[in-house]
């Protein structure tokens, strides 16, 4: 059965204060590794999609990477609009197996 | 990125009525959408799959007659749910697949029911 899980649960940071986000998988046969942010309220924003280990993508001060079994969001600098609930979703094949999320506050 | 949009926003309804909420892709063509429910605090559950011009697959333990999906065309699908009840209470989210691998995300649609 495919699991994701994401740690921790919930960040706070101070601005400026960098940081990772993690997020475990068992999926077998794993086509993409898709990054998400998600603001209360609304739906999930497209991020990043990781295919293969090693590999790395970034956008402003974030920075996502991927090996065979986790993927980490990098976080440099954050800012208080950065604060969202940041969600993984790694998958087999179309339908994504979203992880619960990380609640990410970063305080001025 | 791709534009999803949902309408309405926000619904409330009495109990026993059915309500239907509208997924259109803004700037592009979506033969395969997503419908997924959110519960505070927790994590997008998928509810079904729809691809324009045939019928849904609905994720294990998803009434399929009490959730009615339509994807009549490459822009809309919709998402009707019948004779709602409390427990139907929760925000409901939409997504449209570009690509073979990317999904889009409508803004989401709040229903309440009294």
């Amino acid at each position: 059965e495919d699991q994701v899980t994401q740690s921790p649960e919930a960040l706070r940071l101070q601005e400026g204060e960098s940081s990772s986000l993690n997020c475990s998988y068992t999926v077998s046969g794993l086509r993409g590794l898709f990054w998400y942010r998600q603001d209360p309220g609304k739906g999930p924003e497209f991020l990043f999609t990781l295919y293969s280990a090693g590999e790395e993508k970034e956008k402003e001060r974030l920075k996502a990477t991927l090996t065979k079994k986790e993927s980490f969001l990098h976080i440099t600098a954050p800012k208080p609009e950065d604060s969202a609930t940041y969600l993984c979703a790694p998958a087999r094949n179309t339908p994504l197996v979203f992880g619960k999320g990380t609640r990410l506050s970063v305080i001025a | 990125g791709a534009v999803v949009s949902q309408h309405p926003s926000r619904v409330i309804c009495k109990s026993g009525t059915s309500v239907k909420i509208e997924c259109r892709s803004l700037d592009f063509q979506a033969t395969t959408m997503f419908w997924y429910r959110q519960f505070p605090k927790k994590s997008l559950m998928l509810m079904a799959t729809s691809n324009e011009g045939s019928k849904a697959t609905y994720e294990q333990g998803v009434e399929k007659d009490k959730f009615l999906i339509n994807h009549a065309s490459l822009t809309l699908s919709t998402l009707t749910v019948t004779s709602a009840h409390p427990e139907d209470s929760s925000f409901y989210i939409c997504s449209g697949l570009v690509g073979t691998d990317t999904q889009y995300f409508g803004p989401g649609t709040r229903l309440t029911v009294l």
